[in-house]
């Protein structure tokens, strides 16, 4: 299994323009998650998504969109980059199960919006 | 909400001493879980271990200790006979039942050992 991958690793973007950072995990998880993380910080949920077809909200989703149209994958969308998304990005996912809550994260992509 | 503070931003020992990181959180909720992530300088993170609030007994793994304390709000996380390899930063964070196992991450402690 290869677990939660992203693309791409790195990325910079001008001010104003769009993207779609991609995550899909293989451990056919039901629950999938974008965090972000800025320098010192830790991480803070931008959205989430139990299951496909169903996304919320999270603590920080502002300039961001995200769509769940298969259990396997979990894009983000930035629209209309700015530099305040400069950050690192880390798709997650986790099982439903009773007793296995914890996430299990892909590598990060490091995106500068310059 | 919720609220996890590691109120330590970095510590440096020396290699084979012991150190401690502390995590203190906040919850009105009854039913939670709490977290220990690492993540060493190549970025990613990985997931160190779970704990159920109803479930205070302390755990040990090799070098790696836990000790949960729903009185004090802490769930700290010990390194006996630190390595250079244990040089990473770490997250403790909170999730609460019944809302998709999101989790709040404190803002992490930087561990930095030495020869």
């Amino acid at each position: 299994n290869a677990g939660v991958t992203q693309t791409p690793k790195f990325r910079i973007l001008k001010i104003g323009q769009s993207m779609t950072l991609q995550c899909t995990q293989d451990m056919n998880h039901n629950y999938m998650y974008w965090y972000r993380q800025d320098p010192g910080m830790g991480l803070k949920l931008i959205y989430y998504s139990v299951g496909a077809g169903i996304t919320d909200k999270g603590e920080v989703p502002n300039g961001y969109n995200v769509s769940r149209s298969t259990t396997e994958d979990f894009p983000l969308r930035l629209e209309l980059a700015a530099p305040s998304q400069t950050s690192v990005y880390f798709c997650a996912s986790s099982s439903r199960l009773a007793g296995a809550f914890e996430q299990y994260f892909g590598p990060g992509t490091r995106l500068t919006v310059t | 909400a919720q609220k996890v503070t590691q109120a330590q931003t970095e510590i440096s020992v020396v290699e084979k001493e012991d150190v401690t990181l502390d995590c203190v959180y906040e919850t009105r909720d009854t039913t939670y879980y709490l977290f220990w992530y690492k993540q060493p300088p190549s970025g990613e993170l990985v997931f160190l271990i779970r704990r159920n609030s109803f479930d205070e007994q302390n755990e040990i793994s090799g070098r790696y200790s836990w000790n949960f304390q729903k009185s004090t709000s802490s769930f700290n996380f010990t390194i006996t006979a630190s390595q250079v390899v244990d040089s990473a930063v770490y997250f403790c964070a909170l999730s609460v039942a019944g809302t998709a196992s999101k989790l709040t991450f404190g803002t992490g402690t930087r561990l930095q050992v030495t020869l």
